[in-house]
């Protein structure tokens, strides 16, 4: 695998289930992020995670909670979502320290929740 | 505040035709960083170029070219001769102080054969 993968592709969920989005990089960073991407948003950034920590959390509901445990590795666990979090959820990753780096994005998880 | 603003929410071009896409930002910052990223049908976001505040040459790579100017808060993005794999959603972003990425709300180009 190369670059950032991120699983499920397509998740289709009810209000009341729990789910999670998985997202991997195999390209040595050191910081992780997740954007939400909805119709009429522009990508909202939800959360950055620096070396394994969190850094930035923007104001996203508690029915959101991102979990990184290395820094390969992110999840975005998911309960009792309501239909307007409907969207398309990346992944990004880059470097962070020592200067602006790009980041590197995942193809996405497309959630509909019903 | 920081802010991209993309006026173009939607292009159409006929295939071989050179395409220009505005981006315009406003930041206080004095060092900043500016991105293009292009997204596809398939969903991901694919990183195309960065440019510091420090540095207004303009770049070319093959039939991509970007326009920095800081007088005008500018940088747009041309693509000579597209092509219909250009077909795709194309985002400037604006990197901060802070590091966080602040993206415009996108044009969307569509090249018709």
């Amino acid at each position: 695998e190369t670059g950032v993968t991120q699983t499920p592709r397509h998740l289709v969920m009810g209000m009341t289930n729990k789910k999670s989005l998985k997202c991997e990089q195999h390209l040595g960073h050191n910081a992780m992020y997740w954007y939400k991407q909805s119709a009429k948003k522009p990508l909202e950034l939800m959360f950055v995670y620096s070396l394994e920590e969190r850094v930035e959390n923007n104001s996203v509901p508690s029915r959101f909670s991102p979990e990184c445990p290395n820094s390969s590795h992110l999840f975005l666990h998911l309960h009792t979502l309501q239909p307007e979090d409907s969207a398309l959820y990346l992944c990004a990753s880059s470097q962070r320290q020592g200067g602006a780096y790009e980041q590197y994005f995942g193809p996405g998880t497309r959630l509909t929740v019903t | 505040a920081q802010k991209v603003t993309q006026a173009q929410t939607e292009i159409s071009v006929v295939e071989k035709e050179d395409v220009t896409l505005d981006c315009v930002y406003e930041t206080r910052d004095t060092t900043y960083y500016l991105f293009w990223y292009k997204q596809p049908p398939s969903g991901e976001l694919v990183f195309l170029i960065r440019r510091n505040s420090f540095d207004e040459q303009n770049e070319i790579s093959g039939r991509y070219s970007w326009n920095f100017q800081k007088s005008t808060s500018s940088f747009n993005f041309t693509i000579t001769a597209s092509q219909v794999v250009d077909s795709a959603v194309y985002f400037c972003a604006l990197m901060d102080s802070s590091y966080k990425l602040i993206f415009g709300s996108g044009t969307r180009l569509l090249v018709r054969p």
